[in-house]
């Protein structure tokens, strides 16, 4: 099941530039959330909105700042990146947060690399 | 402290030979495991999902079965499109999924 878009595919960005990941789902889903992929890593989550209202964030730096402002979309803005922030930023949505096997999908990905 | 093991790390196979993915875990309350396929470069597709111990799932050439303590990802006859990294989610009661590293299926004709 397809329905979960980003953007951009992939990002440069220097270590002092703002930038913003975008992603919108397509599928009617009230949960969405961010990931982070690094090599060698289990995903972590990042941030979790339900009805817009985040219920979780993961002891993200503040370099990180998740907005969403409806149910169908959800930011990442990004500034004062690290080296180590270079990986697979993954937007996912679900029918809700919690209940009973709440399956989450995933969109395609952001890569983003910092220099 | 919930945690989600998958084994192998890395599996090389023969097209035809059939085998299986491992992923245990430790969880309360387990609400739903999950099976994900991910190809480079692209973000997790969904597979399957079990509920409960004893409970089996088939697409094409894969099947996930459960117990109480671990999940198996059997692969038959793969063919080398089905090379990829498996990932293994849980859901326990009041969390968000938690993944395991994932195995990387290497299938060659």
């Amino acid at each position: 099941e397809t329905g979960v878009t980003q953007t951009p595919r992939h990002l440069v960005m220097g270590m002092t530039n703002k930038k913003s990941l975008k992603c919108e789902q397509h599928l009617g889903h009230n949960a969405m959330y961010w990931y982070k992929q690094s090599a060698k890593k289990p995903l972590e989550l990042m941030f979790v909105y339900n009805f817009k209202e985040q219920t979780e964030n993961n002891s993200v730096p503040s370099r990180f700042s998740p907005e969403c402002p409806n149910s169908s979309h959800l930011f990442l803005h990004l500034h004062t990146l690290q080296p180590e922030d270079s990986a697979l930023y993954l937007c996912a949505s679900s029918r809700a947060y919690e209940g009973l096997g709440n399956t989450i999908y995933f969109g395609e990905g952001s890569w983003l690399t910092v220099v | 402290e919930d945690q989600v093991t998958q084994s192998p790390e890395a599996l090389r196979l023969q097209e035809g030979e059939s085998s299986s993915l491992n992923c245990s875990y430790t969880v309360s309350g387990l609400r739903g495991l999950f099976w994900y396929r991910q190809d480079p470069g692209k973000g997790p597709e969904f597979l399957f999902t079990l509920y409960s111990a004893g409970e089996e799932k088939e697409k094409e050439r894969l099947k996930a079965t459960l117990t109480k303590k671990e999940s198996f990802l059997h692969i038959t006859a793969p063919k080398p499109e089905d090379s990829a990294t498996y990932l293994c989610a849980v859901q326990a009661e009041g969390t968000a999924l938690i993944f395991g590293k994932g195995t990387t299926l290497s299938v060659s004709s």
